[in-house]
């Protein structure tokens, strides 16, 4: 049984530039969560995505965004692409058991560095 | 803000247990302990949580106090492997969106 995969394992981009990250969630989860995790410190949460809709959000900007597919994967895009946005890009899963968030499970991440 | 106070970092001898506390003075009653540990550069690593009882699994125990203000993760046998930051989350279990709000969370170094 697979568990959360996420593509591509590292990423280069220079300033200004948009980038797209992908996550697919565990067998039988339907519900995705990104996160940040800037170097030495713990992951942030930037939003979570269930039913192809944005259910809730961190303190992150527009810039920032994301979209579930009707096969629960999940992209994580950010245009316009700062230095700060270099980072550690996670994706967890989890289910949803009457309407009520179980045990999230992370990926391997996403490596994002921005020159 | 994290709900959770851990120190910076523990050390362990290979073979030894390792008990990794956690302070949350401040959960409520309808809040879960979890754990979740992070080797370097990987993701986080789900281990185990609980509400009141004590907890175990393949991985670990968790011994959460009477008055619920604190929590012992305990790895039995600390091997090599073992080494990484530990995070210790208080979150509510089940609710329509739980996100997980992470501390800087106890590097445990296991020594051979």
């Amino acid at each position: 049984d697979a568990g959360v995969t996420q593509s591509p394992t590292h990423l280069i981009k220079t300033r200004g530039q948009q980038v797209t990250l992908r996550c697919s969630p565990k067998s039988g989860h339907d519900t995705v969560s990104w996160y940040q995790q800037a170097l030495g410190q713990g992951p942030q949460f930037i939003f979570q995505y269930y039913e192809e809709e944005e259910r809730q959000r961190g303190n992150f900007p527009d810039r920032f965004s994301g979209h579930q597919f009707p096969n629960y994967s999940s992209e994580l895009n950010v245009n316009a692409l700062l230095l700060g946005d270099s980072a550690l890009y996670l994706c967890a899963s989890s289910s949803r058991t009457s309407g009520r968030v179980d045990t999230q499970y992370f990926g391997p991440g996403t490596r994002l560095t921005v020159l | 803000d994290a709900k959770t106070t851990q120190p910076p970092s523990m050390d362990c001898a290979e073979g030894r247990a390792a008990n990794l506390p956690c302070n949350h003075s401040t959960i409520s009653g309808n809040e879960y302990v979890y754990w979740y540990r992070q080797i370097h550069s990987q993701g986080p690593q789900y281990i185990i949580h609980g509400l009141k009882n004590n907890e175990t699994n393949e991985m670990a125990s968790l011994i959460i106090t009477e008055d619920r203000k604190s929590s012992t993760l305990i790895l039995p046998h600390a091997t090599l492997r073992d080494t990484a930051v530990y995070y210790c989350i208080v979150r509510t279990y089940g609710g329509a969106t739980n996100k997980l709000i992470f501390g800087t969370g106890t590097l445990l170094a296991v020594q051979p």
